[in-house]
């Protein structure tokens, strides 16, 4: 089936430190792959999308580039910031689908 | 646009009793999304609309869930009886038509306690 696994948090880091969170993907047609962030107390929001192979999102110093070789969409930052702190989701849609499928998401908290 | 509205944006009821959660999508979007987040499965998708028709309902959990919506400006999904294992975060989410508006907007979602 159609799945989005993503690297297990919580991930903690010192602010300025640089940021990888690996997010690999099962589907079965083309899909358009997501990140998505929930800041504490608050509904998911979109942060960057990539909708066809070698793709980069890219949005507020995140990037993550659709690698079809290796199904995957690995999140990266250079430099975090403590307002970085939050839940960060992995997710695909097929094209011919209205079905988003999450990951399990990934903590990360920034200390100063 | 204010937004997807959810309420309550707490709800802490005893097993047994009727839960009814709300949304309200942003005017204008076809389809509309109900989520369910906990710890232990992440966030599950549990069913969408499409201008206000259920389309797919496999993730809703058992017969204890179900979900209307009755108008393009408001949905529930309803706990009936509710148990403690339905203790997670309940999301709504809407979105335009259309393949290139692939974005989800979520509400801010309502955390639910079954005691």
């Amino acid at each position: 089936g159609n799945s989005v696994t993503q690297m297990e948090g919580p991930v903690t880091l010192s602010e300025e430190a640089f940021l990888t969170i690996n997010c690999t993907y099962t589907a079965t047609g083309y899909p358009s792959l997501f990140w998505y962030v929930q800041y504490p107390g608050e509904g998911l929001q979109l942060l960057l999308k990539a909708t066809k192979a070698d793709d980069k999102g890219s949005n507020k110093g995140f990037e993550a580039t659709y690698r079809k070789e290796t199904t995957s969409f690995h999140l990266e930052k250079g430099s975090v910031q403590v307002s970085d702190s939050a839940v960060y989701f992995c997710a695909l849609r097929l094209n011919n689908n209205n079905d988003m499928r999450f990951g399990a998401g990934t903590r990360l908290t920034v200390k100063p | 646009d204010a937004g997807v509205i959810q309420s309550p944006r707490h709800e802490v009821t005893e097993m047994g009793q009727e839960v009814t959660l709300r949304c309200k999508p942003i005017s204008g979007h076809d389809y509309l999304f109900w989520y369910r987040q906990t710890m232990m499965r992440g966030l599950e998708l549990l069913i969408y609309f499409n201008n206000n028709v259920p389309i797919d309902d496999s993730g809703m959990p058992e017969d204890r869930f179900s979900a209307k919506m009755p108008n393009a400006s408001f949905s529930t999904l309803k706990i009936q009886p509710s148990e403690p294992r339905d203790s997670a975060v309940y999301f709504c989410a809407s979105r335009p038509a259309g393949r290139t508006n692939e974005k989800l907007f979520f509400g801010s979602g309502t955390q639910l306690s079954v005691l």
